[in-house]
């Protein structure tokens, strides 16, 4: 079974600095895409950014890119020059060979003005 | 108008209720899911549906009864809940194809329905 782990239950961070959340993750699929998700205090959980397993370059989307590290199993989220608006739970998720989207337990990000 | 629509956005039940949690996409997705968020545990993925079928059951207890007419909707049926059933509901959607969901495909979610039960 597929296995999402985010080691920072919390991370703080100055506006306008950038900021890392981790993830790992476990499989034995071949073929499989890792997506991350924001979640603002409202409960909408808002698509940031994907990256597939076969894709060469890492993700990057706007102030969001993700550091894949395939040998490594890690797939972190880095945001640049945070913003206020920034702060919000953050879920790693995965897809492989079945149809669930396997969710990680999430990290609290507070931007601090 | 968003594209995942959840209605109520808030429910507050007895336990001997019986209520439906909604939810409605636009996106033209043929994938449904249904998730449950508790306080301080991971997303649990409760239910998915592809082209109206039901694909997943992820050992949810029978006072939760999804349906799913059309692909355009989701409804999850609620029956004497317990009080540990209180959580945030969400609904999701994605493009599927007849033989399944691929793995390069993002979830698209509702704000959700955040059921209180008394």
């Amino acid at each position: 079974a597929q296995k999402i782990t985010q080691t920072q239950p919390g991370m703080f961070v100055q506006e306008k600095e950038a900021v890392t959340l981790d993830c790992t993750y476990d499989t034995s699929d071949p073929s499989y895409g890792l997506f991350w998700y924001k979640q603002p205090s409202s409960g909408e959980m808002i698509f940031l950014i994907y990256q597939g397993s076969y894709d060469q370059q890492n993700a990057t989307e706007g102030r969001y890119s993700l550091n894949f590290q395939k040998a490594r199993k890690s797939a972190n989220l880095v945001i640049s020059a945070s913003q206020l608006g920034d702060s919000a739970m953050y879920f790693c998720t995965f897809r492989g060979g079945s149809e669930k989207l396997v969710f990680g337990k999430g990290t609290k990000l507070t931007v601090n003005p | 108008e968003t594209g995942v629509t959840q209605t109520p956005r808030h429910l507050v039940m007895g336990m001997t209720n019986k209520k439906s949690l909604k939810c409605e996409q636009h996106l033209g997705h043929n994938a449904m899911y249904w998730y449950k968020q508790s306080a301080k545990k991971p997303l649990e993925l409760m239910f998915v549906y592809n082209f109206k079928e039901q694909t997943e059951n992820n050992s949810v207890p029978s006072r939760f009864s999804p349906e799913c007419p059309n692909s355009s909707h989701l409804f999850l049926h609620l029956h004497t809940l317990q009080p540990e059933d209180s959580a945030l509901y969400l609904c999701a959607s994605s493009q599927g194809v007849r033989t399944g969901i691929s793995a390069n495909t993002e979830a698209f979610f509702g704000q959700g329905t955040r059921l209180t039960v008394v």
